[in-house]
């Protein structure tokens, strides 16, 4: 079946302009996880959704930085006003079983 | 101390060899583990569970020991596709609404030589 699919794929933005980055997820998926890995390191926890809780937005960095599920489905991760710093890949992931997660391949956003 | 350990390697094994790869975790309270693999430049992908008795799929057997707190992977009859970077992930279910804290590990980088 379709996995986790995230678009852009790829991004290239200039400092200071605003982009979205979007996770459809497995369908029926009750939670949603946004990580961002920069190049050669671990991946480091954004924020996650469960089901209607409210999401445990511990990981992001700044303000700069939210996310959004909208109907239990379909996530956009926002960041404003980019940094250089906010270069990364960033990868949703999804999960219906108690336990595993299945990623999608990533947004790679390079911030000139 | 870091949620969950694991040294980043590289560990450079000819073809063939056995390699080992260990993960500490400092909360007791972690409930279930994964090792997730990740190929350069692609998404984590899910290799294996680890089940409290340990399991085996084909070269690779997963090991849990809850009372020094780490999960092992060992991988026999190494293969050059093999090369990967693999991550250990420890998940805590907070409450029965399903809500889990999952922490990755920064993986263990194995090259595998010919």
């Amino acid at each position: 079946g379709a996995g986790v699919s995230q678009s852009p794929s790829n991004k290239v933005t200039e400092k200071g302009k605003d982009v979205e980055l979007r996770c459809d997820p497995i369908s029926g998926h009750t939670a949603l996880y946004w990580y961002r890995q920069s190049l050669g390191q671990g991946l480091e926890f954004l924020i996650y959704f469960q089901g209607n809780s409210a999401p445990d937005k511990s990981g992001l960095p700044s303000d700069r930085f939210s996310a959004e599920r909208t109907g239990g489905s379909v996530s956009t991760l926002t960041i404003q006003r980019t940094q250089q710093e906010d270069s990364a890949v960033y990868l949703c992931a999804s999960r219906q079983d108690p336990d595993t997660q299945y990623f999608g391949p990533g947004t790679r956003l390079t911030v000139l | 101390r870091k949620e969950v350990e694991q040294d980043p390697g590289p560990f450079n094994v000819p073809e063939g060899a056995t390699v080992a790869f260990n993960c500490t975790y400092s909360n007791s309270a972690s409930q279930s583990f994964f090792w997730y693999r990740q190929d350069c430049r692609k998404e984590p992908k899910l290799l294996m569970s680890v089940y409290s008795s340990g399991n085996e799929d084909g070269r690779f057997t997963a090991q849990l020991n809850r009372a020094s707190q780490y999960i092992s992977l060992l991988i026999r009859d190494s293969k050059l596709s093999d090369s990967a970077t693999y991550l250990c992930v420890v998940n805590i279910l907070r409450n029965s609404g399903g809500y889990q804290k999952v922490t990755f590990g920064t993986g263990t980088k194995l090259q595998v030589i010919p």
